[in-house]
Parts: structure tokens; sequence; C-alpha cells
């Protein structure tokens, strides 16, 4: 079974720049989450989509964050204008049921 | 959401048996107790969750008291491939609520 996938790796940018993440989730999972992890913390959850509506997005600051998950497969977050704190791991996570299946991240550096 | 109190290290000697601790004494009672971990470099992935009963699968076993406020991980034969940061986490279990609340979890060396 394909795990989850995302693109790009890594991602070096300046500040004021916009960046955008892509995430392929495994096949059949209704549920797909973002989360940012910042250095030496936890992952933190920005927002969870079931299909393609959103079920929760209150962590996401919403100013400068977008998501999308047309067709309710693969989905896009982006980040427009970066700043230097958004400098983080990106992770895409999908689930069927209670168990998340978690994508390797998108390491984001912001200049 | 409910929160957890982990140790933030711990050290282990290969082929010897690790216990990791997690305080959860604001408990609900629908809370599930869920243990992740995250190796260096890689997400997080599923290690195992438990609501009342001690449960055992292939790669741990969770031990939880009976007053539900605190839980146990155990791994039977720490390996260096155990070395990572373990998150202990309460889950809702409300319907369609499947968010994960990861504090900062506890590193585990393991010492060959």
């Amino acid at each position: 079974e394909a795990g989850v996938a995302q693109s790009p790796r890594y991602k070096i940018i300046e500040k004021r720049q916009s960046v955008a993440f892509w995430c392929n989730p495994i096949s059949g999972h209704a549920t797909l989450y973002w989360y940012q992890q910042i250095l030496g913390q936890g992952p933190k959850l920005l927002i969870q989509f079931q299909n393609n509506g959103v079920v929760d997005d209150s962590q996401l600051p919403k100013d400068r964050f977008s998501a999308e998950r047309l067709k309710g497969v693969d989905s896009t977050l982006k980040i427009q204008p970066a700043k230097l704190e958004d400098s983080a791991v990106y992770l895409c996570a999908s689930s069927l049921a209670r168990e998340q299946f978690f994508g390797p991240g998108t390491r984001l550096t912001v200049l | 959401d409910a929160k957890t109190t982990q140790p933030n290290s711990m050290e282990s000697n290969e082929e010897e048996p690790v216990h990791l601790p997690c305080n959860h004494s604001t408990i609900s009672g629908t809370d599930y107790i869920h243990w992740y971990r995250q190796l260096p470099s890689q997400g997080p992935e599923y290690v195992i969750h438990g609501l009342t009963s001690n449960v055992n699968n292939r790669m741990a076993s969770l031990a939880i008291a009976e007053d539900r406020k605190s839980s146990t991980l155990i791994l039977h034969r720490a390996t260096l491939r155990d070395a990572a940061v373990y998150y202990c986490i309460l889950r809702t279990g409300q319907t369609g609520a499947n968010n994960l609340f990861f504090g900062t979890g506890t590193r585990l060396t393991v010492i060959p």
C-alpha cells in the first residue's frame, strides 16, 4: 500500500514570497490533515478535511494560509506571503478510521 | 483539550525493555489514549491505542492504570531503530473528532 506522498521535500524562500505544498493521501482515505511542526515541538494541526469539506481550520492563520482539497483527493496548502516564523516542517496525514498515516513532510525555510 | 505530561527524555540500553510513562489526570471517560512516535526526519507513525484495557500489538504494549489517569508504553526489547520521540495523545471518542493534539513528547535514546 502506497503511503502519503508530499512534495516538495524541501523549500527555501525569502520572506514575503509565496509557497505551495502538495499532498496525495492514501487511496480511499476520506480524512486529510495538514500539520505544522516547528523545530523542537510536536506537530500542530492546521486544517482537517473530510472528503473535500473543511471540518476544522481553527488553528489556520487565514490571513496568509489557505488550503484546498479539490475532488476530495489531493490537497494543497499555500502560504502567501511567508514570514520568518513560518519556517517549519509541514506534514500531511490521512486516515480512514482512528489511525493517522503521515507523509514525510516538507521542510520550509524562510530567509 | 485534555493534556498529557511526559518526561522530556529517557535512555535505554539496547535489547532491554523500556517503559515510557504518561500522565493524563484530566482524561474524560470517552478519551482514547494514543501513542505515536517520530523517527528522525520522518513523519509520526502510529504505535498503539487503548481505552480502558491493556493492549498489545507487534510494536508495543500499552498498560493503562485502573483510574485511567496514567498509562505506560512498553517496548519489550529496545533496538537502535526505536530511537525516536514518543508522543502520548488523548483523542476524544466523539464521532468525527479525530484530531490529535501533540505535546513535546519523550525523546528516547537507545544506547548500543
